[in-house]
């Protein structure tokens, strides 16, 4: 069971946007900053988000981040072919005293 | 930049294994190194961290005492080092560069290290 709670999964069609949502608590979430990944199959986990909102140079703005409280959200628009892999958000918390992530989104572009 | 890690293990339960993370292209010793794992077909789950310049590893509550992480500034090259192993920690680890130890952003990864726990 991870600190993070993310949907196991989201769909969307191309051209679509979607939002995977990331809930925590105020050890976590509430006070520090969100960052969100992306783990294309196979592969290393991608930065995609830092920072709660920021985008590391590189990834396109069809990605934006946001967070309320003790809650987060990814958003993609457009969404391309591409985009399908798993997310993941990450987060600082005090009361653990270590990085925390989400169990992770596998999104399919239908 | 780039970190290049050892490669895949194999290993008996209640063994040893040591993982390399070898860093390039950056001052190794301005950047912390995390270390996360990866269980087949799980999600993400960190283990701890190092700074190089000063050491100072600190690894999560459920790591601490079976895992030890340590670097050599001379080579660039950080270690992570799982004892007791578990059938349970078979899993592909990754060293992660980070800017500090608290905010969970890590901008380079490594390629991975499969490590398999098997009698």
């Amino acid at each position: 069971q991870s600190v993070l709670t993310q949907p196991p999964s989201a769909s969307g069609t191309p051209g679509q946007r979607v939002t995977i949502s990331c809930s925590g608590s105020s050890s976590n979430i509430e006070s520090n900053t969100v960052n969100w990944y992306q783990q294309l199959p196979g592969t290393a986990p991608k930065l995609l988000i830092y920072g709660n909102n920021q985008r590391p140079s590189g990834v396109p703005d069809r990605f934006s981040g946001s967070k309320s409280g003790t809650s987060a959200s990814l958003a993609i628009s457009g969404l391309q072919s591409e985009d399908e892999a798993d997310y993941y958000c990450a987060a600082w918390d005090d009361s653990l005293d270590g990085l925390v992530f989400g169990g992770g989104t596998k999104l399919t572009v239908l | 930049v780039q970190l290049v890690q050892s490669g895949a293990e194999v290993k008996k339960p209640g063994a040893s294994v040591k993982v390399s993370c070898k860093a390039s292209g950056y001052t190794f010793t301005d950047y912390y190194i995390h270390w996360v794992r990866q269980a087949p077909g799980q999600g993400l789950e960190w283990m701890g961290w190092i700074k190089p310049h000063s050491g100072g590893p600190n690894s999560g509550q459920k790591f601490q005492g079976r895992v030890t992480m340590t670097r050599d500034m001379s080579i660039s090259t950080a270690y992570m080092e799982v004892s007791r192993l578990r059938s349970d920690d078979t899993a592909v680890y990754y060293c992660a560069r980070g800017s500090d130890f608290w905010s969970g952003h890590f901008d380079y990864w490594g390629q991975g290290t499969l490590v398999t726990v098997s009698s």
